[in-house]
């Protein structure tokens, strides 16, 4: 099994539909991340978690919402899904220690029409 | 977190040392020097990283400059696999902990 795991891999949803992309990791890792990647492009960070009682936001978070349901699980929510949401999105997760990477799970491929 | 450059693309013959450099004139004394790849639209993975000196891990080797400002990422032998985005990427090691990724170079393995 995946470190990280994010389920769905793929979804087509419609407009204005609410959605949720899930996460869940069994590196034992504290801090939790969700990104987003539009074609061609780099990543940029939607939410971040440091523990389960810690929620911040990154560059893009309109729009979106969060909810960390335990240490190794992160949920990513579309209130009401725009076309322009359309991407693949990333959950990763890291243990904070110092200098150390993070953990990628597999991507969400999500299209809003 | 500073700001880094790379190159849009490059290409490397297979077998061949590929060399990816960065910029990162902006650096402060605190911040480390990450290497990521993407193949494809995969999670990006963590390839090495490094502060100050000269980084070697099973994947590759990291050369930092003196001054910090730039650094070299060199996968010895490169082979098809090694066809990906690669990301260099500056971070603080206090604060958010958070990445922000650029557009990477495009390497491309050439047969």
């Amino acid at each position: 099994d995946a470190d990280v795991t994010q389920t769905p891999r793929n979804r087509i949803t419609k407009t204005g539909k609410r959605i949720m992309l899930e996460c869940s990791q069994t590196k034992g890792h504290d801090r939790m991340y969700w990104y987003r990647q539009d074609p061609g492009l780099g990543l940029q960070l939607i939410y971040y978690s440091f523990d389960v009682k810690d929620i911040n936001k990154g560059e893009i978070s309109d729009g979106y919402s969060v909810s960390r349901q335990a240490q190794a699980k992160f949920s990513l929510s579309l209130e009401s899904a725009i076309p322009n949401q359309t991407a693949l999105y990333f959950c990763a997760t890291s243990d904070g220690s110092r200098g150390q990477g993070y953990t990628f799970g597999s991507g969400t491929r999500l299209t809003v029409v | 977190d500073a700001k880094t450059t790379q190159p849009t693309s490059m290409d490397c013959a297979e077998g061949r040392a590929a060399n990816l450099p960065c910029n990162h004139s902006t650096i402060s004394g605190n911040e480390y020097v990450y290497w990521y790849r993407q193949i494809h639209s995969q999670g990006p993975q963590y390839i090495i990283h490094g502060l100050k000196n000269n980084e070697t891990n099973e994947m590759a080797s990291l050369i930092i400059t003196e001054d910090r400002k730039s650094s070299t990422l060199i996968l010895p032998h490169a082979t098809l696999r090694d066809t990906a985005v690669y990301y260099c990427i500056v971070r603080g090691i206090s604060g958010t902990y958070k990445y922000i990724f650029g557009t990477g170079t495009r390497l491309k393995v050439l047969a």
